[in-house]
């Protein structure tokens, strides 16, 4: 059974302290590992898509990368806008649905 | 990319009512898939929805209680059946194209 944990449950930073959020995962074959941010009230919005072990992806403030067992989701200089729980979730070769874990919230104080 | 069109945004309905959900996609796709975030947790499948054939319900979600239809490769439904303050959650519609998935904004429902 696929398996998805991340950790910290919940970050506080001071606007510009960079840090990390962790995404573990175990699945019988990896199709793709996704990043959504996901604001109060709204649905997931799409971030990063993964495929392979050593891949990196940038936009803006974030970056992605991903091993063999774990992604990490690095964020630099983060601004209060930032602000959101940020949620990871993997795609199995065989099958169409997605494995989510259960969040980082991660506040951003100015 | 897709864009999903989810209706309504929100709801509050009361105990014992129902609410169907709707969700539009702006492309062909095989596979829709329900989701349940109930709050302060992450998202929980609720069924995949296949053009043509019956939903796939995961293990604690029954047909009675979330009924879905999929008339086309581009809509489907969902209704929360006889409903409880239990249920009161965000429900979304996903798709997914390629590798990568796509989200509706989310019905924030409240029963009470």
């Amino acid at each position: 059974e696929d398996q998805v944990t991340q950790s910290p449950e919940a970050l506080r930073l001071q606007e510009g302290e960079s840090s990390s959020l962790n995404c573990s995962y175990t699945v019988s074959g990896l199709r793709g590992l996704f990043w959504y941010r996901q604001d109060p009230g709204k649905g997931p919005e799409f971030l990063f898509t993964l495929y392979s072990a050593g891949e990196e992806k940038e936009k803006e403030r974030l970056k992605a990368t991903l091993t063999k067992k774990e992604s990490f989701l690095h964020i630099t200089a983060p601004k209060p806008e930032d602000s959101a729980t940020y949620l990871c979730a993997v795609l199995e070769t065989s099958g169409s649905r997605l494995t989510f874990g259960e969040g980082t919230q991660l506040t951003v104080n100015p | 990319s897709a864009v999903i069109s989810q209706k309504p945004s929100r709801d509050i309905c009361q105990r014992g009512t129902s609410l169907t959900i709707q969700c539009q996609v702006d492309s062909q796709v095989t596979m829709m898939f329900w989701y349940r975030q109930q709050p302060g947790q992450s998202l929980t499948l609720i069924a995949t929805a296949n053009q043509g054939s019956e939903a796939t319900y995961e293990s604690g979600f029954v047909i009675d209680k979330f009924p879905i239809s999929r008339p086309n490769l581009t809509f489907s439904t969902l209704t929360v059946s006889n409903m409880s303050p239990e249920d009161s959650s965000i429900y979304l519609c996903s798709v997914v194209m390629a590798v990568e998935a796509f989200f509706g904004q989310g019905t924030r429902l409240t029963v009470v």
